[in-house]
């Protein structure tokens, strides 16, 4: 597609539930990241994709949080037990390696745990 | 570590100029990036310099000291909707970008 796609835009669940994050990237690029981000604060690092492999998940917080890439593109973050600290807005990014400008943004899952 | 150290907050009076400064410490590095994010959305790509110097692009420019571990973005005859965050972002030899917690600048009529 010609942007990153994420979807929903918006998520409330309840705490102790489960949730999936979904991030469509731009076509051919092999590089996608997950960050997430809270009020007043830069995008927190996840994790990193090169291709279907998780080239770096240093930044998952615990192992409530899991994500997958199966075949190269969309990738998928999954969240258990939700905890009401797990409430932010959760982006995902791509990068060609071609390409030298850097990410290309989603527009951010807004995950709120009540 | 790596570190990322820009003002938190900024004002600045439509039409006029304002510099955001930016100073960091990475385990190598890969170039630096400015983004922009409007409240409420994603951040959108500004500028990138890997060498030292300016580089100029309209109305934005920045600059790059990678002895000094420094970076400004300027902006010049400001605009109301230039009200947003802006956040200076290195990248380390694992083309991880590397994020601070960004300047919030705020434009006044």
């Amino acid at each position: 597609g010609a942007g990153v796609s994420q979807t929903p835009s918006n998520k409330v669940t309840e705490k102790g539930k489960y949730v999936e994050l979904r991030c469509d990237p731009i076509s051919g690029h092999t590089a996608l990241y997950w960050y997430r981000q809270s009020l007043g604060q830069g995008p927190e690092f996840l994790i990193y994709f090169q291709g279907t492999g998780a080239a770096d998940d240093s930044g998952l917080p615990n192992d409530r949080f899991f994500a997958v890439r199966p075949e190269g593109s969309v990738s998928t973050l999954k969240i258990q037990r939700t905890e009401r600290g797990d409430s932010a807005v959760y982006l995902c990014a791509s990068r060609s390696p071609r390409d030298s400008y850097g990410y290309t943004f989603g527009s951010g899952t807004r995950l709120t745990v009540v | 570590g790596q570190n990322i150290d820009q003002p938190t907050e900024m004002t600045a009076t439509e039409g006029a100029i304002v510099q955001i400064n930016c100073t960091y410490q990475t385990s190598g590095f890969n170039g630096l990036f400015w983004y922009q994010q409007h409240a409420g959305e994603a951040p959108t790509f500004l500028s990138y310099n890997v060498l030292d110097g300016l580089e100029e692009k309209g109305r934005f420019s920045s600059f790059l000291s990678r002895s000094k571990g420094y970076s400004y973005l300027l902006l010049k005859e400001l605009q109301m909707k230039d009200s947003a965050s802006y956040l200076c972002a290195p990248m380390d030899s694992n083309y991880q970008l590397i994020w601070g917690a960004g300047t919030k600048l705020i434009i006044k009529p």
